[in-house]
């Protein structure tokens, strides 16, 4: 089965600092990754998706990610971290050759101090 | 608006009192999926159904069930609810799946059982 592994439970940085959250899954097949993110209060919301390509993908708000498939890795970045930034990050994977939808990892709560 | 729509948001109810969370969504979106969202776990899928009267455990069916009669909605039912079920519960919705659409999230649904 797969799984997915987020190692920061919680980061703290302050505006203007760089981030990465980490996101490591457990599966040898093609996979499709995706981040989550969830501000206080609100409902998860797609971040950025990988389906096939380019392995640096951009999405909304700044944020990219690296799919590094030999370190079943998909890490989640961004150069320059805002207040707003504030939220939850949730991985999710799903494998192309697997019933199952969608897992998500653990969530890694981001505080960013102003 | 494009929505799931959940309610209750907030419910309190006592060990053994049946109660149903509804959720619907006015997307036309197949794909529908229950998660439980827990300190440290991440979102853990309770059940998803891929189109009417098409219903699938997820990782975490037990004490739950679903009912997919109409494509619009997809409710949450616990029968005999106890205090492991305390929980936050999203609905979510996608056009056809998890695996290349995006998930659409409600606003959740905070359940306490005393």
């Amino acid at each position: 089965a797969q799984s997915v592994s987020q190692h920061n439970h919680h980061v703290i940085l302050s505006e203007a600092a760089s981030l990465e959250l980490g996101c490591n899954y457990s599966y040898g097949g093609t996979v499709n990754l995706f981040w989550y993110v969830q501000y206080p209060g609100q409902h998860l919301q797609l971040l950025l998706k990988y389906f096939s390509g380019d392995p640096l993908v951009k999405g909304i708000k700044g944020f990219e990610a690296e799919f590094i498939k030999s370190k079943f890795s998909f890490n989640l970045r961004k150069p320059s971290v805002q207040w707003s930034d504030t939220a939850e990050y949730f991985c999710a994977v799903n494998a192309l050759d697997s019933a199952r939808q969608l897992t998500f990892g653990s969530g890694t709560q981001l505080t960013v101090l102003p | 608006e494009a929505q799931v729509t959940q309610n209750p948001r907030y419910l309190i109810t006592v060990t053994g009192k049946k109660l149903t969370v509804t959720c619907s969504q006015n997307m036309n979106h197949e794909y529908m999926s229950w998660y439980r969202q827990d300190p440290g776990l991440g979102l853990r899928q309770i059940y998803y159904s891929m189109n009417v009267e098409v219903t699938d455990k997820g990782d975490v069916p037990e004490g739950y069930k679903v009912s997919r009669k109409e494509k619009r909605n997809f409710p949450l039912i616990l029968e005999s609810p106890s205090p492991n079920q305390t929980s936050l519960y999203f609905c979510a919705s996608s056009l056809n799946g998890a695996r290349f659409s995006p998930l659409h999230f409600g606003n959740g649904t905070r359940l306490t059982v005393t």
